[in-house]
């Protein structure tokens, strides 16, 4: 099955310093890849998503970059706020009927400092 | 978006007993999903609610120690069986609701259970 590596576990950055994300994956038939941001004691709440056909997609702040060839796809934040200090997790998940099947990254813990 | 409601948020259980979690969705949705949160840890996907049908397992987690209902597009249960504290985690029912791009979950709050 699939499995997806996330790093670094922990990202501690200045307000308005940007923030980089790493995850790999193992299983080259994923081509679905979201990001969930989970503040503390609330729900994952998806920030953006990729899909393998495109390489990069920003929204905004937000940024994440996808290397097939590679089995990476990372996750930028620019401009960083107090705000958007919470856990943040990629995922990976085949499509098709298997969109919902998300695969999870151990997690990154960001604090941003004002 | 949709709204999910699940009950209980939390709950204190002792071991061997069960208990069945409630989600509730605002408007028919495609795909149902069950996922479990431990402690400081990431998700990992219990199931696929399938509508009409028994649900979809993922390797490790079977029917008899989580049996999941779905008997119409907008509501299903979980139920946590003959727990042990290992089960002690947050569930999360998280939903497609196929209005918007293939793959865009929403979760709910999640149910908190603490087993002891």
């Amino acid at each position: 099955g699939e499995n997806v590596e996330q790093h670094p576990s922990t990202l501690s950055v200045q307000e308005g310093d940007s923030a980089v994300i790493k995850c790999t994956y193992s299983d080259s038939a994923s081509n679905y890849f979201p990001w969930y941001k989970q503040e503390l004691g609330k729900r994952p709440q998806l920030i953006i998503d990729i899909r393998s056909n495109v390489g990069e997609k920003k929204d905004q702040r937000i940024a994440v970059t996808l290397n097939k060839t590679a089995k990476h796809f990372s996750l930028h934040i620019t401009e960083t706020q107090p705000e958007d200090s919470a856990v943040y997790f990629c995922a990976a998940s085949r499509g098709g009927t298997s969109y919902g099947k998300l695969t999870f990254g151990q997690g990154t813990i960001l604090t941003v400092h004002p | 978006s949709a709204v999910i409601s699940q009950k209980p948020s939390r709950d204190i259980c002792q071991r061997g007993t069960s208990l069945t979690i409630q989600c509730q969705v605002d408007s028919q949705v495609t795909m149902m999903f069950w996922y479990r949160q431990q402690p400081g840890q990431s998700l990992t996907l219990i199931a696929t609610a399938n509508q009409g049908s028994e649900a979809t397992y993922e390797s490790g987690f079977v029917i008899d120690k989580f049996p999941i209902s779905r008997p119409n597009l907008t509501f299903s249960t979980l139920t946590v069986s003959n727990m042990s504290p290992e089960d002690s985690s947050i569930y999360l029912c998280s939903v497609d609701t196929g209005t918007g791009l293939p793959g865009e979950l929403f979760f709910g709050e999640g149910s908190r259970l603490t087993v002891l």
